[in-house]
């Protein structure tokens, strides 16, 4: 089954340090896409980072790196350096094998602490 | 959001009236796509279009109707509007996706969204 699994409901982290946000995926097709979207109260999905299953290397985008290990089917998302600005639910997300569509995690909700 | 442009952001209908709902991306992507939000839901497929001229269906078609008559282009119609219809629309595209509807793992292949339009139907 072609699925994705977030299994922090909720993060905390201390302004200025880095987190980790945890997503594991699902599928047995060699070609596959995982994003990380933000998405703040305001409500629109902010893409953050993607990652394919070709790609040599992790993918990197400011402040946000992706942990992909294959092996172990995860893609974890790492925000260094944690701004006020980053609480937001985030949400992990793959186009998997023969899926027609984005399959979602169940999210995570982030909040910064000052 | 990279060039994806969505409207209305908000709009309040009617039970029977019908609307569009516009998408329009910048970025000469082949693929475009709509999906609906709901509380406790995730994101759902409504429609995708792999290139001008081809559209199919997704998880919940029944009620909307898409074309695409130009890349840019991606219309939502809602036909006759019901409660269950309110939810948060997104429409979404990327560079490319098989005809298939399989995706392409090739590098920057991004989907990007819109900033989202908020519908309720009264």
């Amino acid at each position: 089954a072609q699925k994705i699994t977030q299994t922090q409901p909720g993060m905390f982290v201390q302004e200025k340090e880095a987190v980790t946000l945890d997503c594991t995926y699902d599928t047995s097709d060699p070609s596959y896409g995982l994003f990380w979207y933000k998405q703040p109260s305001s409500g629109e999905m902010i893409f953050l980072i993607y990652q394919g299953s070709y790609d040599q290397q992790n993918a990197t985008e400011g402040r946000y790196s992706l942990n992909f290990q294959k092996a172990r089917k995860s893609a974890n998302l790492v925000i260094s350096a944690s701004q006020l600005g980053d609480s937001a639910m985030y949400f992990c997300a793959g186009y998997l094998g023969s899926a027609r569509q984005l399959t979602f995690g169940s999210g995570t909700q982030l909040t910064v602490l000052p | 959001n990279a060039g994806v442009t969505q409207t209305p952001k908000f709009q309040v209908l009617k039970t029977g009236q019908s609307m569009t709902l516009q998408c329009a991306q910048d970025m000469n992507h082949e693929y475009m796509s709509w999906y609906r939000q709901d509380p406790g839901m995730g994101l759902r497929l409504i429609h995708y279009s792999v290139g001008a001229g081809i559209t199919d269906q997704g998880e919940v078609p029944n009620g909307y109707n898409v074309s695409r008559s130009t890349t840019e282009d991606f219309p939502l119609r809602l036909l006759s509007a019901a409660p269950s219809q309110t939810s948060v629309y997104f429409c979404a595209s990327s560079r490319r996706l098989s005809r298939q509807g399989k995706w392409e793992a090739i590098s920057g292949n991004t989907i990007y969204f819109g900033e989202g339009s908020w519908l309720t139907v009264v």
